[in-house]
C-alpha cells in the first residue's frame, strides 16, 4: 500500500468554524490531490499541487484552501465550515500526471 | 454536467461468473481512463487502466475495453470472487492542461453472492 496517512480519520465541528485536514506521504511523489465524495457525485477534485509551494484548483475549490511546505505534507483548510462541506475528504498521490493516483483512507467529517 | 457516468448504481452476480460494469464518458478530451475499487471506511484502489491508443488492457482476472467512437468503457470480471464486492468507479484523465485531474463516476456497488 502507498505511504498515505491522513489526519484526523474523524471529525465533527460546529459550523463557522476553521477546519484543517493534513495528508502525509512518505513516498515521495511529486503530485498530490485533495477529493470529496459525497453520495451520487463520486470523488470530486477540490485542490491539487505540483510540488512545493504549488498548487491549482480542481473542480470545487470554493471555500477551501490548501498549502504544501513539505514535499511530503498537503494540508487542506475549511476557512469557515459549513454544513455542505460535511463529506469524506480522500489525499492521493501521484509520481506522474499519466500515473495512476493512490489514495489514502479518507478523513468523516461532519459539519454541525 | 456529469462527464463521466456510471449508469447503473448496482450489480448482482453468483460467483463464478462475469460481471461487467459500465461507464459512458461525454467529454472527448479525456484520453487515459482507470478503474478504482473501493471498500467501506477505506480509499479507492487503482485496479486498472487504458490509454486512449488502445482499445483493450488484461490484468488477472480484469480486463478492460475501450470504444472510443461510443464514449464507452467497460471492466470485465472473470470469474467473479466474494471478495470483489465492493463500489467500482471509472475514471477519466484529460490532456493538457487537465492532466492529472481525474474525472470521476457516481460509482457502481458490485455484490457477488457465494
Amino acid at each position: 500500500d502507498a505511504g498515505i496517512t491522513q489526519s484526523p480519520r474523524h471529525k465533527v465541528t460546529e459550523t463557522g468554524t476553521p477546519v484543517t485536514l493534513r495528508c502525509h506521504q512518505t513516498e515521495n511523489h511529486r503530485y498530490m490531490y485533495w477529493y470529496r465524495q459525497d453520495p451520487g457525485h463520486g470523488l470530486r477534485l477540490i485542490h491539487y499541487s505540483y510540488g512545493v509551494k504549488d498548487t491549482d484548483k480542481g473542480e470545487v475549490s470554493d471555500g477551501y484552501s490548501v498549502s504544501r511546505s513539505k514535499t511530503e505534507d498537503f494540508l487542506l483548510t475549511l476557512e469557515s465550515a459549513t454544513s455542505s462541506q460535511t463529506s469524506v475528504y480522500f489525499c492521493a498521490i501521484s509520481d506522474g500526471l499519466a500515473q495512476p493516483q493512490h489514495f489514502g483512507d479518507g478523513t468523516r467529517l461532519s459539519i454541525l | 454536467d456529469q462527464q463521466v457516468k456510471q449508469n447503473s448504481p448496482s450489480l448482482s452476480v453468483q460467483e463464478g461468473r462475469i460481471s461487467i460494469l459500465n461507464c459512458d464518458y461525454t467529454n472527448s478530451m479525456f484520453d487515459y481512463f482507470l478503474w478504482y475499487k473501493k471498500y467501506p471506511a477505506e480509499g479507492p484502489t487503482f485496479l486498472i487502466s487504458i490509454s486512449s491508443i488502445k482499445d483493450k488492457n488484461e490484468d488477472g482476472r480484469f480486463t478492460v475495453f475501450l470504444n472510443k467512437s461510443a464514449k464507452h468503457l467497460s471492466l470485465h470480471i472473470v470469474p467473479s470472487q466474494p471478495g470483489d464486492s465492493a463500489v467500482y468507479f471509472c475514471a477519466a484523465n484529460a490532456g493538457g492542461t487537465s492532466y492529472g485531474k481525474l474525472t470521476f463516476g457516481q460509482g457502481t456497488i458490485l455484490t457477488v453472492h457465494p
